[in-house]
């Protein structure tokens, strides 16, 4: 178990440009959510995978966010056109829902910065 | 909206004591509550999950959960500086939803 991976650890991109984050969940875990988080606030969930599926948004989620899960296994958050409000820590995490209880562990993150 | 709710402090503690950390929940539907450690510049790194009334005691730490009063807490006994972090309460709602709704976190200084 190495636990939940992500990458690029840091990003620095110019408002306008597309990004993309990657997320490795740990194995044989089927649930991989989406989080970002800003400064001084809690992380706010974005969206979540049950395997393949994604079958969760938050409204957070604009138009310019897309996030995939091809095989079940790692997932991708793009978000294109960036805007200098995207600037956050994007998290993820995986779980594997076992008896009714499920908890969530959370990746290094991804730190991302709009000029 | 379903809010979780945290005194942002900075709660300070001498070193040895008990620190408490609050938070209240307003979804009366939600089951599953957690409380998450976060070091500056890091991610969450979780502490303790409850899931039903009462207390769950794990080492130095016991969480404490009051559905009636939608409140839980977290009892950190015998403080140390490494536990200076901000604690994350986290709550999934009811009604079928499945992301975590988090506070916003207190920050804890423990004093050596």
């Amino acid at each position: 178990d190495t636990g939940v991976s992500q990458n690029p650890r840091h990003k620095i991109t110019k408002r306008g440009q597309n990004v993309t984050f990657r997320c490795d969940p740990i194995s044989e875990h089927n649930r991989l959510y989406w989080y970002r988080q800003t400064l001084g606030q809690g992380p706010e969930f974005l969206t979540y995978f049950q395997n393949e599926a994604q079958l969760e948004k938050s409204r957070l989620l604009s138009d310019r966010f897309s996030a995939e899960r091809p095989k079940g296994s790692f997932s991708t958050l793009e978000i294109q056109r960036t805007e200098q409000g995207d600037s956050a820590m994007y998290l993820c995490a995986s779980s594997l829902p076992l008896g009714g209880q499920e908890t969530q562990y959370f990746g290094p993150g991804t730190r991302l910065l709009v000029l | 909206q379903k809010e979780v709710e945290q005194n942002s402090g900075p709660l300070s503690v001498p070193e040895g004591a008990i620190a408490s950390l609050n938070c209240t929940y307003s979804d009366r539907g939600s089951q599953s509550f957690f409380w998450y450690r976060q070091y500056s510049g890091k991610s969450p790194e979780l502490i303790m999950s409850i899931y039903s009334n009462g207390d769950k005691e794990d080492g130095r730490f016991t969480a404490q959960l009051n559905k009636a009063s939608q409140y839980v807490s977290l009892l950190i006994r015998d403080s140390q500086p490494s536990d200076s972090a901000t604690y994350l309460c986290a709550v999934k709602p009811g009604g079928g939803a499945d992301g975590l709704t988090f506070g916003k976190g207190t920050h804890l200084i423990i004093q050596p």
